[in-house]
C-alpha cells in the first residue's frame, strides 16, 4: 500500500525566498506530524494536527514558519524569508489513533544559499 | 536538555553476532518508546515499540527491553546480518497521540 509521500524530495532556494513543502499522509490517518532532522541529530518536533487543526505547534522555531492541513489530509508546512540555518532534511509522519507507531515519508532535503 | 539520549553514536559488530542498542531517557511521563531505523535518504521506519507496562517486547531477531528503575532501554538485534547497517533512533512519548521525542541515532555497521 502507499506510505507518506512527500514533495519535493529537495528544494535549493536562496536566501529570503518562500518554500512550501507537501506531504500525502497513509489513507486514514488521523494524526499528521512534522519534523525536521539537522546533520548528526535526530528528528526534532515541529508541528501536529489532529484532523484539520493544529494540536501542538510548540516545535516551530518562529513565526517564518506555518503548517496547514486544510482538509484533514495533505499538509503544507510554509517556510516565509528562508534562513541558511532553515537548511534541513524535513520529515512528515503520519499515523492512526490508538499505539503511536508513526510512520515517516523519505523527507524533503531543503537548502537554503 | 536531551530528553532521549543515544550515548553510542556508533558501534561495529561482526556478522552473526548480536548487536545491542542502548538509550536512556530523563522525562518520567514517557510511556511508550520505539526503535526506528534509518537508510540514508530514506525517512525513518518504524522497527519495534514498547509499552511502560511492559518490560520486553520480540519480534523475530528484534528484541526490546525496558527498564522503567533506570529510564533506559535497549535494542537488540540477534543474529546482527549486513543489511541492519544503518542508523537506529531511540524514541519516547507521552501518552496519546504525540509527538516523538527522538535520541541523536546510533549508527550500526554490520561486517560480513
Amino acid at each position: 500500500g502507499a506510505g507518506v509521500s512527500q514533495t519535493p524530495s529537495n528544494k535549493v532556494t536562496e536566501k529570503g525566498k518562500y518554500v512550501e513543502l507537501r506531504c500525502d499522509p497513509i489513507s486514514g490517518h488521523t494524526a499528521l506530524y512534522w519534523y525536521r532532522q539537522s546533520l548528526g541529530q535526530g528528528p526534532e518536533f515541529l508541528i501536529y494536527f489532529q484532523g484539520t487543526g493544529a494540536a501542538d505547534d510548540s516545535g516551530l522555531p518562529n513565526d517564518r514558519f506555518f503548517a496547514v492541513r486544510p482538509e484533514g489530509s495533505v499538509s503544507t508546512l510554509k517556510i516565509q524569508r528562508t534562513e541558511r540555518g532553515d537548511s534541513a532534511v524535513y520529515l512528515c509522519a503520519s499515523s492512526f489513533s490508538g499505539p503511536n507507531e508513526q510512520f515517516f515519508g523519505p523527507g524533503t532535503r531543503l537548502t537554503v544559499l | 536538555d536531551q530528553q532521549v539520549k543515544q550515548n553510542s553514536p556508533s558501534l561495529s559488530v561482526q556478522e552473526g553476532r548480536i548487536s545491542i542498542l542502548n538509550c536512556d531517557y530523563t522525562n518520567s511521563m514517557f510511556d511508550y518508546f520505539l526503535w526506528y531505523k534509518k537508510y540514508p535518504a530514506e525517512g525513518p521506519t518504524f522497527l519495534i515499540s514498547i509499552s511502560s507496562i511492559k518490560d520486553k517486547n520480540e519480534d523475530g531477531r528484534f528484541t526490546v527491553f525496558l527498564n522503567k528503575s533506570a529510564k533506559h532501554l535497549s535494542l537488540h538485534i540477534v543474529p546482527s546480518q549486513p543489511g541492519d547497517s544503518a542508523v537506529y533512533f531511540c524514541a519516547a512519548s507521552v501518552p496519546g497521540n504525540t509527538p516523538l521525542v527522538f535520541g541523536k541515532g546510533t549508527r550500526l555497521s554490520v561486517i560480513a
